[in-house]
């Protein structure tokens, strides 16, 4: 079993770039896909990125993911900040063992 | 348009039980497999049961092992869960999910579950 641990929050100004970790405790990062939720307050989640850098269509392409091997994280990256991306972000990733294993969660405040 | 519409929340006592349902329309349901995904008041997500497209694989999670059970009527399109020996720890908003091939590409808005005395 691993753990995917994210910063509790994150802010930025509009229009800058913000990224959000998520660092898995033990196994590779790379040995599964990881995913992104934007959970916007009072809604239901949705995915952002999905397969560590895909976007679904209809997900701005402000929004962008990447792995890092060498720090077994993985990282969302929002550029050009709006107002509308102030929710909270939630990595996923998926274990043999006990199937889906979320992040602890990212509030991005947009100041 | 895929919707996924949960029902069947609501305030039960410890011990009790709860069924809930999730009306799937605007994709062909039987062919996707459906999860069941919680989020307790200000707490983060967590994944609670999956079902296979025909029902015949399941898992659940461990805190809820032996107390859920998850099925589905691919005639109905419909998903549920059934929640018995209810207790504080399983308060919290139930979403029905679709699977994305080992992540959750659609949900639904949720059904807010209370279990409190």
């Amino acid at each position: 079993n691993f753990m995917l641990t994210q910063p509790h929050s994150v802010s930025e100004s509009p229009g800058k770039t913000v990224t959000i970790s998520c660092t898995r405790s033990s196994g590779s990062i790379a040995s599964n896909y990881v995913q992104w939720y934007q959970q916007r307050p009072g809604s239901s989640p949705t995915t952002v990125i999905y397969e560590d850098n895909q976007r679904p269509s209809g997900v701005p392409d402000r929004f962008s993911g990447s792995i890092d091997s060498s720090s077994n994280s993985a990282s969302l990256t929002i550029s050009g900040l709006k107002t509308e991306d102030e929710a909270d972000y939630y990595c996923q990733s998926y274990d043999s063992s006990i199937l889906y294993v979320f992040g602890t969660g990212t509030k991005v405040t947009v100041l | 348009e895929v919707q996924l519409v949960e029902s069947g929340g609501g305030l039960v006592q410890p011990g009790g039980s709860l069924r809930l349902s999730c009306a799937a329309s605007g994709f062909t349901f039987s062919s996707y497999e459906m999860n069941w995904v919680r989020q307790a008041p200000g707490k983060g997500l967590e994944w609670v049961s999956y079902i296979s497209s025909s029902g015949s694989t399941i898992y659940y999670a461990d805190s809820v092992k032996g107390r859920f059970t998850i099925s589905r009527d691919n005639a109905k399109n419909s998903l549920y869960l059934q929640m018995n020996s209810l207790r504080a720890e399983d308060t919290a908003v139930y979403y029905c999910a679709r699977e994305g091939d080992l992540f959750f590409d659609y949900w639904g808005q949720g059904t807010l579950v209370t279990v409190s005395s």
